[in-house]
């Protein structure tokens, strides 16, 4: 079956930090990938996806590329804010079934 | 353009109560999707809805069910609730069906006791 492997949080760091949140996965087929945000009290918002390998997602500064080798989709971002702060999950949606698997999700907390 | 409403935002029950939850997607998206998010077990899918027919099921008991109207709003029923059925019930809304992009409310949080 399907599978989506996110670090374990909480991430902590300081205002205009690098961040990466790693992400791998199993699926069956070519999946289509994503990162959803959530921030706090709030439903998870969709922050970027990539349908194929080699795809670059970006938003919001936030980049993702899709590396089919080593089935990945890490979350990147060169310089975090406080208003970065939420918990974000990486999720996939296979070919073969349209429901999707999600991370469980990492607690990201930056300081000023 | 609004986004995806749920209703009631939070609500406590009891065990044994049944509970109906409400979600009216963004105009125009004709799909509407249910998860269930618990600290133990992440985010779950429960069922998707287009065209008023379940298109898709979550692997949850039956007394999980759900509905959709001509107007795409959704209502998610739980029966005979348990303890482990509290959580934040999320629903997220799509232009069609099988839809890589979804759109999620700001959830239901239940609380059973």
């Amino acid at each position: 079956g399907n599978s989506v492997t996110q670090m374990e949080g909480p991430v902590t760091l300081s205002e205009e930090a690098f961040l990466t949140i790693n992400c791998t996965y199993t699926a069956t087929g070519y999946p289509s990938l994503f990162w959803y945000v959530q921030y706090p009290g709030e439903g998870l918002q969709l922050l970027l996806k990539a349908t194929k390998a080699d795809d670059k997602g970006s938003n919001k500064g936030f980049e993702a590329t899709y590396r089919k080798e080593t089935t990945s989709f890490h979350l990147e971002k060169g310089s975090v804010q406080v208003s970065d702060s939420a918990v974000y999950f990486c999720a996939l949606i296979s070919g073969g079934s349209y429901i999707p698997t999600f991370g469980r999700g990492t607690s990201l907390i930056v300081h000023p | 353009k609004a986004g995806v409403t749920q209703t009631p935002r939070y609500l406590i029950k009891t065990r044994g109560q049944q509970v109906t939850l409400s979600c009216s997607p963004i105009s125009g998206h004709r799909s509407v999707s249910w998860y269930q998010q618990t600290p133990g077990q992440g985010l779950q899918f429960l069922f998707e809805y287009f065209s008023e027919t379940q298109r898709n099921k979550g692997n949850f008991p039956g007394r999980f069910s759900g509905r959709q109207f001509s107007n795409s709003r959704s209502e998610m029923n739980v029966s005979t609730l348990e303890l482990g059925d509290s959580a934040l019930y999320l629903c997220a809304s799509s232009l069609e069906q099988f839809s890589y992009e979804q759109y999620f409310g700001p959830g239901t949080r239940l609380t059973v006791t």
